[in-house]
């Protein structure tokens, strides 16, 4: 059963560091998006991604956080010089087409990143 | 500017009862409504889903009722079981978006099944 897959499960940086989070859609998902879940909190969208191209990143912070889907290999999350706001959880979320009616988004189990 | 709400953070009740979750909405432009359950340290699983054409969507024990003059959806659970013991999210996708995956989620009430 292979979901999508996150890792690492557990980060942990110090600020001023960077961090990178990977996400590996479920086979045939060419659609991935990013999600941060902040402590008592929903998740909020961040970003959307086909395989090279960003969609939509209406949700991305604009310093310090970009994202790609590259031709090969994993969505890539990266943070740099990360603060301690930056704790949270990140999931990463695919579908076959554009998420719609038939078509919900399968999330990871979260990359739980904590900023020392 | 809370868009999707909901406003219990908990809500506790006994097995084989029925169990309901709210949410309200602000945007008129959402189309699209779904409710997830997630357990700790696990993500989101997709649950049940309505479109605003509709006013109910039923999946065997979990039914989602949309009433959009209130702007506002509530998930019932009948018979509850322990194992629904999870955090239930509210989320909603605007028209013209719905396509993109870009949900808007509630806070999460957790739900608390007692045996």
């Amino acid at each position: 059963n292979a979901g999508v897959m996150q890792n690492p499960r557990h980060l942990v940086r110090r600020r001023g560091q960077e961090a990178r989070l990977r996400c590996s859609p479920m086979k045939g998902h060419s659609h991935v998006y990013w999600y941060r879940q902040l402590p008592e909190e929903g998740l909020k969208f961040m970003v959307y991604l086909q395989k090279e191209n960003i969609i939509d990143e209406s949700g991305m912070p604009k310093e310090r956080f970009s994202a790609e889907f590259p031709k090969e290999g994993p969505s890539i999350l990266r943070i740099q010089q990360v603060v301690r706001g930056d704790s949270a959880a990140y999931f990463c979320a695919s579908s076959p087409q554009g998420a719609g009616y038939n078509s919900p988004l399968h999330f990871g189990n979260g990359t739980r990143l904590t900023v020392t | 500017d809370q868009q999707v709400k909901q406003n219990s953070p908990s809500l506790s009740v006994q097995e084989g009862r029925i169990s309901i979750l709210n949410c309200d909405y602000t945007n008129s432009m959402f189309d699209y409504f779904l409710w997830y359950k997630k357990y700790p340290a696990e993500g989101p699983t997709f649950l049940i889903s309505i479109s605003s054409i509709k006013d109910k969507n039923e999946d065997g024990r979990f039914t989602v009722f949309l009433n959009k003059s209130a702007k506002h959806l509530s998930l019932h659970i009948v018979p509850s079981q322990p194992g629904d013991s999870a955090v239930y999210f509210c989320a909603a996708s605007e028209r013209g978006s719905s396509n993109t995956g870009k949900l808007i989620f509630g806070q999460g009430t957790t739900l608390q099944v007692k045996p």
